[in-house]
């Protein structure tokens, strides 16, 4: 079982309209992560949330960490082409002195014009 | 370098064949992560280092898996006797120290492997 659920798996809309997404877990977690991945490239951090019921805004983004941080949306308003990627949710977790960013299994979006 | 840097970008080898896959951490940075990510797929946690240590081996998938890092730098990830189910993006990616202390994980492009 994966320790991050994201959901939807892939979305594809046209540009312009809002979209959420989801990650969540049955685990509580001190902070989440959401990268987002172009084709060819790694991941790269968008935004880290540490409060439970904490909102962070990036531009059109909105990143919401549930009050209990088992959970977290991604919310983009007025998508455009441009948002098109694979959006990851990840946690870093201490496991025997490793530690591990594990991530969800990712929501492919692609906006079309 | 300005970033994570990864060689080689792409490698096409056969079945069985060993390859080594490296990645230089920006200048400065501890930790280093290996990932694996399957087309189309999230990614796999492979191993870190902190410095040259690796505490934890466990996410390699099989023992023709192994990796090293040396002087707190550079790391290469060997994998012998490749398979065809080893074809994949290995992604790797450093912090200045654990990630935990707030630290940003920076990742490479990848080396993308391809087993025929």
């Amino acid at each position: 079982t994966q320790l991050l659920e994201q959901s939807p798996q892939f979305l594809s809309i046209q540009e312009g309209e809002n979209l959420t997404v989801y990650c969540n877990s049955s685990s509580v977690f001190s902070s989440l992560q959401w990268y987002r991945q172009e084709p060819g490239e790694g991941p790269v951090l968008l935004v880290t949330v540490v409060t439970g019921g904490e909102v962070k805004k990036l531009k059109r983004l909105t990143f919401q960490f549930g009050d209990a941080r088992k959970d977290s949306s991604l919310h983009i308003t007025a998508a455009q082409p441009g948002d098109t990627g694979l959006y990851l949710c990840a946690v870093l977790i201490l496991i025997q002195g490793a530690q591990k960013l594990v991530f969800g299994q990712g929501t492919r979006l692609t906006i079309n014009p | 370098g300005a970033g994570v840097s990864q060689s080689p970008s792409n490698k096409v080898t056969e079945k069985g064949k060993d390859v080594e896959l490296r990645c230089d951490p920006i200048s400065g940075h501890t930790a280093l992560y290996w990932y694996r990510q399957s087309l189309g797929q999230g990614l796999e946690f492979l191993i870190y280092f902190q410095g040259n240590s690796a505490p934890d081996k466990s996410g390699l998938p099989s023992d023709r898996f192994s990796a090293e890092r040396t002087g707190g730098s550079v790391s290469t990830l060997t994998i012998q006797r490749t398979q065809q189910e080893d074809s994949a993006v290995y992604l790797c990616a450093s912090s200045l120290a654990g990630g935990n202390s707030g630290n940003t994980i920076y990742f490479g492009e990848g080396s993308w492997l391809t087993v025929v």
